[in-house]
């Protein structure tokens, strides 16, 4: 595609439901990261996939944040039991490289605004 | 424990003038600094970088300053127009992630 895509753009979710948020990549990309946006905060990092690997989840805030890419592509970031503190934007960012550090032209996507009420 | 953070929450300026973001980091083991604009219900878009062996970098209308000795950081943009109101973000990489400053709200009056 011509850029990030996530999925939905607006979730609205009651405590202790279960949410997925969507990532399509741009075409191509071999990395791929997410961060959580607090209002009014920097984006702050999750994880991070190079390929289909997941090779670094040291962001994710507790056990019921789980990501996946399975095919390499698009990816999933679900929050089991959502809390209100997990309201936040959650951005999704592709890269071309390869490399394991994050390229500093990652593009990022609009972002899934999740509110937990 | 080390971070990235701004001196000013918001900027606000006419139309024309030379707006100058500034950006405070603790560690000194970063090698690439990158300053984002985030408009609102957008993602971060990249603007400029530079690596940690330079002192200045330009681009279109912007130039990014990076003093190591006092571990700070500057975004000029000349000519602001009003289609520079944003948030800027100054991040910093280490290894696999960076790490995003709170952001400087930039408001430009016609």
């Amino acid at each position: 595609g011509a850029g990030v895509s996530q999925s939905p753009r607006y979730k609205v979710a009651k405590r202790g439901q279960d949410v997925a948020l969507r990532c399509d990549p741009i075409s191509g990309h071999v990395s791929l990261f997410w961060y959580q946006q607090a209002l009014g905060q920097g984006p702050e990092f999750l994880t991070y996939f190079q390929n289909e690997a997941q090779l670094d989840k040291s962001g994710l805030p507790s056990d019921r944040f789980f990501a996946e890419r399975p095919e390499g592509s698009v990816s999933t970031l679900k929050i089991q039991r959502t809390q209100q503190e997990d309201s936040a934007v959650y951005l999704c960012a592709s890269s071309p490289n390869r490399t394991i550090k994050l390229n500093t032209e990652a593009f990022f996507g609009q972002g899934t605004r999740l509110t937990v009420v | 424990g080390e971070n990235v953070g701004l001196h000013l929450p918001t900027l606000s300026v006419q139309e024309g003038d030379n707006s100058i973001i500034n950006c405070a980091y603790s560690n000194s083991a970063s090698d690439y600094f990158i300053w984002y604009k985030q408009e609102s219900g957008k993602g971060p878009q990249f603007i400029i970088d530079i690596r940690s062996n330079m002192d200045k970098r330009q681009g279109q209308r912007v130039t990014v300053l990076l003093n190591k000795t006092v571990k700070h950081l500057s975004l000029q943009i000349a000519a602001t127009q009003p289609g520079d109101s944003a948030v800027y973000f100054c991040a910093e990489r280490r290894y696999s992630t960076l790490t995003f400053g709170k952001g400087t709200m930039l408001l430009v009056s016609p």
